[in-house]
C-alpha cells in the first residue's frame, strides 16, 4: 500500500541550529515526494519536491534528497530561524497523480 | 486572487444533523481534493475530482458525499453528522495531476468540524 511515515514531534531548536525532519515513505513505482509546511491557521504550502531518484529539492533554505535506495526523503535545513515555526508534512503523490499521500506532521518550535 | 475559499472557519453540528462545507476556488484548476486533519492521523484524503462531472473516493469516504457541477466548486456534505467525524477539513486543488513543482496542491485555510 501506500503510506508516509515520518519523526515524531514536536521538536523544539534553538536559532540557528540544525534541522533534520525524517520521513520515509511506501509507495508502487517510483512516486513524486514533497514537504508542505503549515503555519499556524493556515492551509499546507508547498515547501519543495523531488520527482526522481536522487533528485534534490531546495528552497528557503530547506533541503531534501530523493534517495530510493533507502525510501527516504529527509528534510534539512542548515540553520533554522524563529520564522521557521511551524508544521511540516512530507508527502507523495501516486503515479497518476490522483492520490497524496501525506505523513502524520513534525510540528517544530524555534526559540530565539 | 483568492484563491481556494473554505466556508464556514468553523461549525458545531449535533449528531445527526447535516451540512454542506463549501469549497471554491478561482485558479481554473481541475483537480480539487477533501482532506480531513486529524491529531496523529496526518491528512487523509476523502474525495477528489479531476474535472467538473467526475468524482471519486479517497481513502475515507464513507459519511461524505460530494459532486462537482462547475469547475470552480466542490462540495463536501455530510448527510449525517457523527462524532467521529469531528475534524479540521481541508480543502485543496491543483491545476494538473501529478504533483508538478509548477502545478502544486494549492489548500485552503480549513473549516473546524465539532459534532456533539
Amino acid at each position: 500500500g501506500n503510506s508516509v511515515t515520518q519523526m515524531e514531534g514536536p521538536v523544539t531548536l534553538s536559532e540557528e541550529a540544525f534541522l533534520t525532519i525524517n520521513c520515509t515513505y511506501t509507495a508502487t513505482g517510483y512516486p513524486s515526494l514533497f514537504w508542505y509546511v503549515q503555519y499556524p491557521g493556515e492551509g499546507l504550502q508547498l515547501l519543495l519536491k523531488a520527482t526522481k531518484a536522487d533528485d534534490k529539492g531546495s528552497n528557503k533554505g530547506f533541503e531534501a534528497t530523493y534517495r530510493k535506495e533507502t525510501t527516504s526523503f529527509h528534510l534539512e535545513k542548515g540553520s533554522v530561524q524563529v520564522s521557521d515555526s511551524a508544521v511540516y508534512f512530507c508527502a507523495h503523490a501516486t503515479n497518476t497523480g490522483n492520490q497524496f499521500y501525506f505523513g502524520t506532521g513534525t510540528s517544530l518550535t524555534v526559540i530565539p | 486572487n483568492a484563491g481556494v475559499t473554505q466556508t464556514p472557519k468553523f461549525q458545531v453540528l449535533k449528531t445527526g444533523q447535516s451540512m454542506t462545507l463549501q469549497c471554491a476556488q478561482d485558479m481554473n484548476h481541475e483537480y480539487m481534493s477533501w482532506y480531513r486533519q486529524d491529531p496523529g492521523m496526518g491528512l487523509r484524503l476523502i474525495h477528489y475530482s479531476v474535472g467538473a462531472g467526475i468524482t471519486d473516493q479517497g481513502e475515507v469516504p464513507n459519511g461524505y458525499n460530494v459532486s462537482r457541477s462547475t469547475t470552480e466548486d466542490f462540495p463536501l456534505r455530510l448527510l449525517s453528522a457523527a462524532p467521529s467525524q469531528t475534524s479540521v477539513y481541508f480543502c485543496a486543488s491543483s491545476y494538473s495531476l501529478g504533483g508538478d513543482v509548477n502545478s502544486p496542491l494549492h489548500f485552503g485555510n480549513g473549516t473546524r468540524l465539532t459534532v456533539t
